[in-house]
């Protein structure tokens, strides 16, 4: 079965401090999908990133960046120099390749994001 | 411009009465999805649709009902028969790709209350 731990409920944080959301996942696919979205108290989901299974290439947006690493079952989520607007609760989420089920989302059950100014 | 459209973002329901959420989008995706966020929890999912006239139940469809007659539109009706229905509601759209694979992006939401 395919499952996405978020283990951090709530953090908080100082502007401009450095800070990383963790995110586990487990599945038996070969091939999948990892994602990143915020969602703001506006309430609508943000996408923010995609990793293909198959690309274990971290990667770096501004002041986002991501580490994806396999053998850990991890897609951990830094955002440096925070700033207030970045407060938010982000989710992570698991999605096998497309076709049936396995093709839709599972959700973590997201870490909310405090950042004091 | 391009995206998900939900409509009402509020909406109070009495005891016993159905109700309908609207989702349209202009993507022109082939999938859409509900899902349902209660306060402090992730994401479920109640019913997806990958192909017009299609659709599956999700983790918790009981109490729901959908239909998709136009690529475009796929709206979700909370029956009476929901016995929680409070909840905020997302509906959802992507186009799958072995490249992107199920890239989902979301509506702005509804909330739905029952008074």
């Amino acid at each position: 079965a395919q499952k996405v731990t978020q283990a951090q409920t709530e953090i908080s944080v100082v502007e401009k401090e450095d800070v990383t959301l963790d995110c586990v996942y487990e599945t038996r696919d070969t091939t999948y999908y990892l994602f990143w979205y915020k969602q703001p108290p506006s309430g609508e989901l943000v996408f923010l990133i995609r990793r293909n299974s198959f690309d274990e290439q971290n990667e770096i947006s501004g002041r986002y960046s991501w580490n994806f690493q396999k053998s850990t079952s991890s897609f951990n989520f830094t955002i440096t120099a925070s700033q207030v607007v970045d407060s938010a609760v982000y989710f992570c989420a698991l999605s096998g390749l497309y076709g049936g089920s396995q093709g839709n989302l599972i959700f973590g059950k997201g870490t909310k994001l405090s950042v004091k100014p | 411009d391009g995206g998900i459209t939900q409509s009402p973002k509020y909406l109070f329901r009495k005891e016993g009465q159905n109700v309908t959420l609207s989702c349209e989008q202009n993507l022109n995706h082939d999938a859409m999805y509900w899902y349902r966020q209660d306060p402090g929890q992730g994401l479920r999912l109640i019913y997806y649709s990958q192909i017009v006239n299609d659709f599956q139940k999700g983790d918790i469809a009981e109490g729901y009902s959908v239909s998709r007659e136009k690529k475009e539109s796929f709206p979700l009706t909370v029956t009476s028969a929901q016995k929680n229905p409070t909840a905020f509601y997302l509906c959802a759209s992507s186009i799958k790709s072995r490249v992107s694979g199920n890239t989902i992006y979301f509506g702005e939401g509804s909330w739905l209350t029952v008074v």
